[in-house]
């Protein structure tokens, strides 16, 4: 069964502070990972998709980086409103349909 | 692109109820899906239509749980006899077979609470 981990669960920075999230995944046949954001209260927004192990795609002050077991989510210089539970997923094998989600990290900017 | 809409927002039960919520994709999106969550975990899947067609369904949804898609436009999800571990935040997604399948427009779900 696909299994998504990600790490710290909460992460709280200084504005300007630099950091990563880290989503750790075991799936038997990789077709996407997909990161979104998710603030209280509301549906979770589609960020980035990444396809194979050393594609990078960039949005802004986030940075996404993909290898075979894991993916970062790099915020540089984050500002509070990039507070958020930003969350990844998966989609794997021949489950066109489903994706399979970590718990998310929360992370909180202060100014 | 006026965005995924559910209805209703809230809804608080009874055990044993039944419920309905309502899922409007955007408009060109032909694929729909429903994922519940509750806190401090992330959505899991529940179900996924392409068009009219239920092409998925999560084995961990009990046969209370019933989505249809008539005409491949709006959706609803029905969930029968209530339980308390029903609670939760339902959420509806959307997308085209433009883009990638895990490329997800989500709407700002429907809350249940079973009291």
């Amino acid at each position: 069964e696909d299994q998504v981990t990600q790490s710290p669960e909460a992460l709280r920075l200084q504005e300007g502070e630099s950091s990563s999230l880290n989503c750790s995944y075991t799936v038997s046949g990789l077709r996407g990972l997909f990161w979104y954001r998710q603030d209280p209260g509301k549906g979770p927004e589609f960020l980035f998709t990444l396809y194979s192990a050393g594609e990078e795609k960039e949005k802004e002050r986030l940075k996404a980086t993909l290898t075979k077991k894991e993916s970062f989510l790099h915020i540089t210089a984050p500002k509070p409103e990039d507070s958020a539970t930003y969350l990844c997923a998966v989609q794997a094998g021949t489950n066109a349909g489903k994706s399979t989600f970590g718990d998310g990290t929360t992370l909180t900017v202060k100014p | 692109d006026t965005g995924v809409s559910q209805d209703p927002r809230h809804k608080i039960t009874k055990r044993g109820q039944n419920v309905t919520f309502r899922c409007d994709p955007i408009s060109e999106h032909n694929r729909l899906y429903w994922y519940r969550q509750t806190l401090g975990q992330g959505p899991e899947f529940l179900t996924y239509f392409q068009n009219e067609a239920q092409l998925e369904k999560s084995r961990l949804l009990s046969d209370r749980f019933s989505a249809e898609r008539p005409k491949g436009s709006f959706s609803t999800l029905e969930i029968q006899r209530t339980e308390q571990g029903d609670s939760a935040m339902y959420l509806c997604a959307s997308s085209s077979d433009r883009r990638a399948t895990g490329e997800l427009f989500f709407g700002e779900g429907s809350r249940l609470t079973v009291l």
